[in-house]
């Protein structure tokens, strides 16, 4: 039971680059969730989708899109990557469970520098 | 929106010392939730506090939930250096399953 996995975990790019982190659960978790963290702001959530085939945006979505076509599967997109994207990128999941809300399962994180 | 403020941003101690940490937020919550992230680590839930009131233990580790479910505080005892890290405080954003993240609390232990 591997949990949350992210792919890849370190990653340089150009400004205009494109790219596509990948988070896998195998929990067989509902939510996932995208969030990034920067030096003294905390975790900003991204994305997330409450199942296959359903996303919504987060507090910081600009720059980015997602897609959840498995369940275990939730994908996040730069289409064309800017310095300000500099950060590193948790993916989350959980499972709703109707008590308070659920525990939330992080993946190891990608590092992201756009030069 | 609502927002999830936590206090101090950094704390270094001594090993042995107590250290404390608190989150406010601008609404009233259904639950907290707090989670511990190691140096270069990622974040790993601790607990989470549902009732007015509530207070847990986990060994050194004391949380308390505010009588009016806006502010929690999360109290170490006797630090060691194996306490190392940034904690942070969450409460439901509204969203489902949604989590609203406070910046978190650095804490340095010298040994």
């Amino acid at each position: 039971n591997a949990g949350v996995t992210q792919t890849p975990k370190f990653r340089v790019l150009k400004t205009g680059q494109s790219m596509t982190l990948l988070c896998a659960q195998d929990m067989n978790h509902e939510y996932m969730y995208w969030y990034r963290q920067d030096p003294g702001m905390g975790l900003r959530l991204i994305h997330y989708s409450v199942g296959e085939g359903t996303t919504a945006k987060g507090e910081v979505p600009d720059g980015y899109n997602v897609s959840r076509l498995k369940k275990q599967n939730f994908l996040l997109g730069l289409e064309s990557a800017a310095p300000s994207q500099t950060s590193v990128y948790f993916c989350a999941s959980s499972y709703p469970t109707g008590l308070g809300t659920d525990t939330q399962y992080f993946g190891p994180g990608t590092r992201l520098t756009v030069l | 929106g609502q927002q999830v403020m936590q206090i101090p941003q950094y704390q270094h101690v001594q090993e042995g010392e107590d250290f404390t940490t608190y989150c406010n937020s601008s609404t009233t919550l259904s639950n907290i939730q707090w989670y511990k992230q190691r140096p270069g680590g990622h974040p790993v839930f601790l607990i989470q506090l549902v009732k007015s009131g509530e207070v847990k233990k986990q060994k050194r580790l004391t949380f308390q939930f505010g009588e009016a479910k806006k502010n929690s505080s999360l109290h170490i005892t006797a630090t060691q250096t194996t306490d190392v890290g940034t904690y942070f405080c969450a409460g439901d954003g509204g969203s489902q399953g949604n989590l609203i993240f406070g910046k978190g609390t650095k804490l340095s232990v010298k040994p």
